[in-house]
């Protein structure tokens, strides 16, 4: 059984901190790594992908990926109430071109004015 | 206009009615998905297909079928609602040899009483 697990939260920050919500998965064949938002009610928005070790950066925000430690995170930076939400890691599930999405339950972060 | 619509938006019906939702796409994908949303449960795949002929189910597909009337319709139905198909279910899209990147569309609230 594929696995996406994420901590459920809430995580609390304050305005202007950094928050890191982080990911681990269980398939070490993985290739596509996906960071989503959701705001209660609403659907799931793409915030940013990443392929490669390492990090990769799109203005405030950081995604880091280690395939050895089989974990994904991202950073916020300047949080703003704005970004109060869950959000979703997805992974790509390694079954040659019939490749689905794994998705973790979503970890709820509250940033605090 | 929206990429992906979803319509009803909100629907309350009653057990044992036959219910269907669409999807309608303008983003040229060819892979569509069907999500339902249950709080603590995270996103569930009910069916997947990756062009027009081809239907795959998901995890949670009892209950529930599918037609994919053409690349850019997705319609899920539910043959005889029962009230634990209550959820919010959402219908995505994603593009074969890019980036495995859904798209979501905005929801349908479904309440079966």
């Amino acid at each position: 059984q594929k696995e996406v697990e994420q901590n459920s939260g809430p995580l609390s920050v304050p305005e202007g901190a950094i928050a890191s919500l982080n990911c681990t998965y269980s398939d070490r064949g993985s290739q596509s790594f996906f960071w989503y938002r959701q705001y209660s009610g609403k659907s799931p928005e793409l915030i940013m992908f990443i392929y490669s070790n390492g990090d990769k950066e799109d203005g405030r925000f950081t995604a880091q990926l280690n395939k050895a430690s089989q974990y994904v995170s991202l950073l916020i930076r300047d949080s703003q109430p704005s970004d109060s939400a869950t959000y979703l890691c997805a992974v790509g599930a390694n079954a040659g071109n019939n490749r689905k999405l794994i998705w973790g339950l979503g970890t709820s972060l509250a940033v605090n004015p | 206009d929206a990429d992906v619509t979803q319509t009803p938006r909100n629907r309350i019906t009653k057990t044992g009615k036959r219910i269907m939702l669409e999807c309608s796409q303008t983003k040229g994908h060819d892979r569509m998905y069907w999500y339902r949303q249950d709080p603590g449960l995270g996103l569930r795949l009910i069916y997947y297909s990756f062009d027009v002929k081809d239907i795959n189910k998901g995890e949670i597909s009892d209950g529930y079928s599918v037609s994919r009337q053409a690349q850019a319709k997705f319609s899920l139905s539910l043959e005889s609602a029962i009230p634990n198909q209550t959820a919010l279910y959402f219908c995505a899209t994603s593009e074969t040899g890019r980036t495995d990147t859904q798209y979501f569309g905005p929801g349908t609230r479904l309440t079966v009483l």
